[in-house]
């Protein structure tokens, strides 16, 4: 079975400042690898994704990640913080099974940025 | 963009009650999730469908169930609400393409926050 952490619970950074997040699955075959962000009282947004091919992606709002299969790692990066993109981050990894894909995420890791 | 639609968004309710919890997708995605979030905490899937007349109970034991009579359309119910069940509830569809590697992310509802008092 898959699993995911995510290290840092809560990370502040300063706007302007660069960000990376961790992220670490568990996945025994080639895994399928997602960003996703959640504001306040939101659903989750998609930020990026990996399925294959080239292992450093780009996504929405400025956001990257680089797969490091030899690392089991999905790292989140941006160069330069802004204030709205204080959120929770998930990381998921995606399997698929004999009818479909399923999804399993990791704990979360709140963003605070200051002014 | 909201193809993804959950209602209500926001639920104060007293013990005992019946209540159901719509979610709508007009994608045409076969799959469709419910998970369950605490303020902070992660995702635990509670149920899903793989498209028509199919459900199943995900990870996470809950006294919810849930019903697929049509594609767009996937509410979950509480018989008999209680504190425990305060929480919030996202609603998520994906594409399903048997036989074909082809993995559609997950789109996700904006979320029911449910209070049980």
């Amino acid at each position: 079975a898959q699993s995911v952490t995510q290290p840092d619970i809560h990370i502040t950074v300063s706007e302007g400042a660069s960000l990376e997040l961790r992220c670490n699955y568990s996945y025994g075959a080639t895994p399928y690898l997602f960003w996703y962000v959640q504001s306040p009282g939101q659903g989750l947004q998609l930020l990026l994704k990996y399925f294959s091919g080239d292992t450093l992606v780009q996504g929405i709002k400025g956001f990257e990640a680089e797969f490091k299969r030899s690392q089991s790692s999905f790292n989140l990066r941006k160069p330069s913080v802004h204030w709205s993109d204080a959120a929770e981050y998930f990381c998921a990894v995606g399997s698929r099974d004999n009818y479909g894909q399923n999804f399993v995420f990791g704990p979360g890791t709140r963003l605070s940025v200051l002014p | 963009e909201a193809d993804i639609y959950q209602t209500p968004r926001y639920l104060v309710i007293g013990t005992g009650k019946k209540i159901t919890l719509e979610c709508s997708q007009t994608m045409g995605h076969d799959k469709m999730y419910w998970y369950q979030q605490d303020p902070g905490m992660e995702l635990h899937l509670i149920h899903y469908s793989y498209g028509v007349n199919s459900t199943e109970k995900g990870d996470l034991s809950s006294e919810s169930t849930v019903s697929r009579i049509r594609t767009e359309h996937f509410p979950l119910t509480l018989e008999s609400a209680r504190p425990s069940h305060t929480s919030q509830y996202l609603c998520a569809s994906s594409e399903y393409w048997q036989d074909s590697s082809y993995n559609s992310p997950l789109h996700f509802g904006n979320g029911t926050r449910l209070t049980v008092t």
